[in-house]
């Protein structure tokens, strides 16, 4: 089965730099990457995702490469806000419903 | 964007007795829900895939007589925890997903069984 890994476990940075979120994925027919974003006692919410065919994307201040060669995957966030500390999931799924397989999670802290 | 709702956002309830969590797709109709267990500080542990008018199909480990699912619409699924223990409180969280590949989730339901 798929098996993603996520580091950093934690993050620290202050307000207004960038921060780098990396995964890798084991599974070569994963061809989409979520990115979700999770506040204390709340559900994952969908900040990004990008699929096999695309190598970038960006959405504002996020963006999210994808090396499919290299079976790696990374959120970038520029000028961090301190609403943006939160956990934030990588994600990989090889599409058609089936199930999406998480990392561990980044616990990500902008400090003011 | 597409809106899960759950239902409760909270239960307590004591030792043995049932508890039903309900996921609704808002805004859209899913085929396929799944159905996820966070422990403190950790990642979303899938328990089960729920498909519309079919079984459900559960990861190992996961006692598919203790967790219950019905998917009975394409905007409604229910976790039913049976006979409920203090080792089962947990936050559970359902996700929909779309035509895209896409999953929303709830906001999830926080389960204290005492």
């Amino acid at each position: 089965g798929e098996n993603v890994e996520q580091h950093p476990s934690t993050l620290s940075v202050q307000e207004g730099d960038s921060a780098v979120i990396k995964c890798t994925y084991s599974d070569s027919a994963s061809n989409y990457f979520p990115w979700y974003k999770q506040e204390l006692g709340k559900g994952p919410q969908l900040i990004i995702d990008i699929r096999s065919n695309v190598g970038e994307k960006k959405d504002q201040r996020i963006a999210v490469t994808l090396n499919k060669t290299a079976k790696h995957f990374s959120l970038h966030i520029t000028e961090t806000q301190p609403e943006d500390s939160a956990v934030y999931f990588c994600a990989a799924s090889p599409g058609g419903y089936q199930k999406v397989t998480f990392g561990i999670g980044t616990k990500l802290q902008v400090i003011p | 964007g597409a809106v899960v709702s759950q239902h409760p956002s909270w239960v307590i309830c004591k030792s043995g007795t049932s508890v039903k969590i309900e996921c609704r797709s808002l805004d859209f109709q899913a085929t396929t829900m799944f159905w996820y267990r966070q422990f403190p500080k950790q990642s979303l542990m899938l328990m089960a895939t729920s498909n519309e008018g079919s079984k459900a199909t559960y990861e190992q480990g996961v006692e598919k007589d203790k967790f219950l699912i019905n998917h009975a619409s394409l905007t409604l699924s229910t976790l039913t925890v049976t006979s409920a223990h203090p080792e089962d409180s947990s936050f559970y969280i359902c996700s929909a997903g779309t035509v895209n590949n896409e999953q929303f989730f709830g906001p999830g339901t926080r389960l204290t069984v005492l």
